[in-house]
């Protein structure tokens, strides 16, 4: 299986701040990258796709980047609705479908 | 749009099999190139697919799990469903079912997960 590793496992920020989270695959997945959000008791939701294109309706201070085997996820400026964990998983093996750990972004 | 629901009982004994059900609503299962997926989250862990299935009944299964795990589909009621045999505390989890696109990137197309069910807690215990 291919490994998604995410660091860090947790971040706190204040309102305005720019947020960069790391997204590590123990292989080479091209961008068969994708970042989902998760708030408490709910389901994750599709955010970013393919590195780096924006599912319908995110917002744009939500970006993805990265190729190969690294990935960022940038908040260009976190807004209170924004906290929350957020998650990568590749599609590069449709056989074996992997999510990374996780990172939790709190409010500082 | 489409929504998903998943059923089943909250409370499996060890050594039983869990079964739930995935009701989807809002559009047919049979329409659209769409895998449907069985997905579980531990506490405080990220989420684990567990497998997946095409209308046609072809199906994917996790490689750690593919041993215990049956998914099927019945496209006249809308819905598919998991089967996971001898459960054990470890496959205590809230457990989604997810549709799986296939969603055209600027050079690719890649597989994701676009619209979840709510979830349903599942807990292995006697």
């Amino acid at each position: 299986d291919i490994q998604m590793t995410q660091s860090p496992s947790s971040l706190s920020a204040s309102v305005g701040d720019r947020v960069t989270i790391t997204c590590r695959a123990s292989q080479s997945i091209g961008n068969y990258l994708n970042w989902y959000q998760q708030k408490p008791g709910k389901a994750p939701k599709l955010l970013i796709y393919a590195a780096s294109s924006f599912q319908s309706g995110v917002p744009s201070r939500f970006s993805g980047s990265g190729s190969g085997t690294d990935f960022t996820l940038t908040i260009s400026s976190l807004q209170p609705e924004d906290f929350a964990t957020y998650y990568c998983q590749q599609s590069y093996n449709t056989l074996a479908l992997t999510f990374g750990g996780g990172t939790k972004v709190e409010i500082q | 749009q489409v929504q998903l629901q998943e059923s089943g009982p909250g409370l499996v004994k060890p050594s039983q099999t869990l079964s739930l059900t995935c009701t989807v609503s809002g559009g047919s299962i049979s329409s659209g190139s769409y895998h449907w997926s069985w997905i579980r989250q531990a506490a405080g862990k990220g989420p684990e697919w567990i497998g997946r299935i095409y209308t046609t009944g072809s199906t994917n299964y996790n490689p750690s799990l593919k041993s215990r795990v049956t998914i099927s589909v019945d496209t006249s009621k809308n819905q598919f469903s998991l089967n996971l045999t001898s459960v054990t505390a470890a496959d205590t989890a809230v457990y989604y079912c997810a549709r799986n696109a296939r969603i055209m990137g600027p050079t690719i197309v890649v597989s994701a997960f676009d619209f979840w069910g709510q979830g349903t807690t599942v807990t292995v215990s006697s």
